[in-house]
């Protein structure tokens, strides 16, 4: 079955840096990979998305990028804002069948 | 995601108890969901299905058990064999034709 890791496992960075989140899949079956971001004691929320037929994604301040080839995608978050402080997860899936990484937790210091 | 909840926020069970958890969604999604998460790891997959009467295990299903008599509802059921329950639980749901999924603001459980 599919298999995802994330690293790293926390990051602190400076307000206004950025901040980059890789994960690695196994099954090249996969086409879906989802971004979810959650804050303590409350539900993942969906921040953005890709497909297998595309290279990279961006929505405003976040973007990812898919490597089909090597089978890895990464999460940019630039200039980065105290409220970006949470949990963030990948996930890879095909068709029901959905993975997720353990999480990297971002620290996002003012 | 506003269109999933899930009762109760909070569940205490004591030992050799089974307690049933509640997830219902209004989205008409035909998919749902159960996950698992404990600390510093990911969500993992307890059951799903994608039709009304239908249901698959996922990765972690002993223990727990399902029905999907509507679409709008999946409860789960913690059982007592169930050794290790205290978790998060999370449920989700996809509309069929995608592939993205839509979580419930989640239920704690913890075992006395």
């Amino acid at each position: 079955g599919e298999n995802v890791e994330q690293h790293p496992s926390t990051l602190s960075v400076q307000e206004g840096d950025s901040a980059v989140i890789k994960c690695t899949y196994s099954d090249s079956a996969s086409n879906y990979f989802p971004w979810y971001k959650q804050e303590l004691g409350k539900r993942p929320q969906l921040i953005i998305d890709i497909r297998s037929n595309v290279g990279e994604k961006k929505d405003q301040r976040i973007a990812v990028t898919l490597n089909k080839t090597a089978k890895h995608f990464s999460l940019h978050i630039t200039e980065t804002q105290p409220e970006d402080s949470a949990v963030y997860f990948c996930a890879a899936s095909w068709g029901h069948d959905m993975r997720f990484g353990a999480g990297t937790r971002l620290t996002v210091k003012p | 995601d506003g269109g999933i909840t899930q009762s109760p926020k909070y569940l205490f069970r004591k030992e050799g108890q089974n307690v049933t958890l509640s997830c219902e969604q209004n989205l008409n999604h035909d998919a749902m969901y159960w996950y698992r998460q404990d600390p510093g790891q990911g969500l993992r997959l307890i059951y799903y299905s994608q039709i009304v009467n239908d249901f698959q295990k996922g990765d972690i299903a002993e223990g727990y058990s399902v029905s999907r008599e509507k679409k709008e509802s999946f409860p789960l059921t913690v059982t007592s064999a169930q050794k290790n329950p205290t978790a998060f639980y999370l449920c989700a749901s996809n509309a069929g034709y995608t592939d993205t999924q839509y979580f419930g603001p989640g239920t704690r459980l913890t075992v006395l």
